[in-house]
């Protein structure tokens, strides 16, 4: 069975600091990995995929993963906070499309 | 093009009541998804439809609930006797057919459902 850990609950950077957003995950199988974000009483927004291409995957907002296959790993950064960066953070993994399986998110607080 | 429109988005019923929950998908997308999200946790698979079709429903609680996707309209998720455990925001998802690798999941704005 597919699974994602993300570490911290809660990640409090200051605006311009680096954002650094924890996922690992398990998979028996070539995984697909997702990150999505999340603001207050909103739906999900895509922010990058993995898909078995480059393991160096960029998003939108500035934000980027690397997989890691040696440390099961899919970790979110982006080099310099905003203030409009604040929100929840969903790593997911999917083997087929048809499922995701979400961790539990990261709460992302960017103070001024 | 209009994203994934779900309504409605805030929704309250009393205990023993019925939701109805719809989803109308992105424009040219075939696959319809359920996901529901409890209070400080992530979100949880409930149901995958196509079109007349209910492809796995492996996430969905045994009684009470259940979801469509009929030929022609919306999506619907149905709760039945709503309890307080239901409470929680009811998110929709589309996909076009699968072409491989590459499919995006896109999600809607969610339903707020409140029982009390």
């Amino acid at each position: 069975a597919q699974s994602v850990t993300q570490l911290g609950s809660h990640v409090s950077v200051s605006e311009g600091a680096l954002v650094l957003l924890r996922c690992n995950y398990s998979s028996s199988v070539p995984p697909y990995l997702f990150w999505y974000v999340q603001y207050p009483n909103q739906g999900l927004q895509l922010l990058l995929k993995y898909t078995s291409a480059a393991t160096l995957v960029k998003g939108i907002n500035g934000f980027e993963a690397e997989f890691k296959k040696s440390e099961t790993s899919f970790h979110l950064t982006k080099p310099s906070a905003h203030m409009s960066d604040a929100a929840e953070y969903f790593c997911a993994v999917s083997v087929s499309f048809q499922k995701l399986v979400f961790g539990t998110g990261t709460r992302l607080l960017v103070s001024p | 093009n209009a994203g994934v429109m779900q309504n409605p988005r805030h929704l309250v019923r009393r205990r023993g009541q019925e939701a109805r929950l719809r989803c109308s998908p992105m424009k040219g997308h075939s696959h319809v998804y359920w996901y529901r999200q409890l209070p400080e946790e992530g979100l949880k698979f409930m149901v995958y439809l196509q079109k007349e079709n209910i492809i796995d429903e492996s996430g969905m609680p045994k009684e009470r609930f259940s979801a469509e996707f009929p030929k022609e309209g919306p999506s619907i998720l149905r709760i039945q006797q709503v309890v307080r455990g239901d409470s929680a925001a009811y998110f929709c998802a589309s996909s076009p057919p699968r072409r491989g690798k590459g499919n995006t999941i896109y999600f809607g704005e969610g339903s707020w459902l409140t029982v009390v």
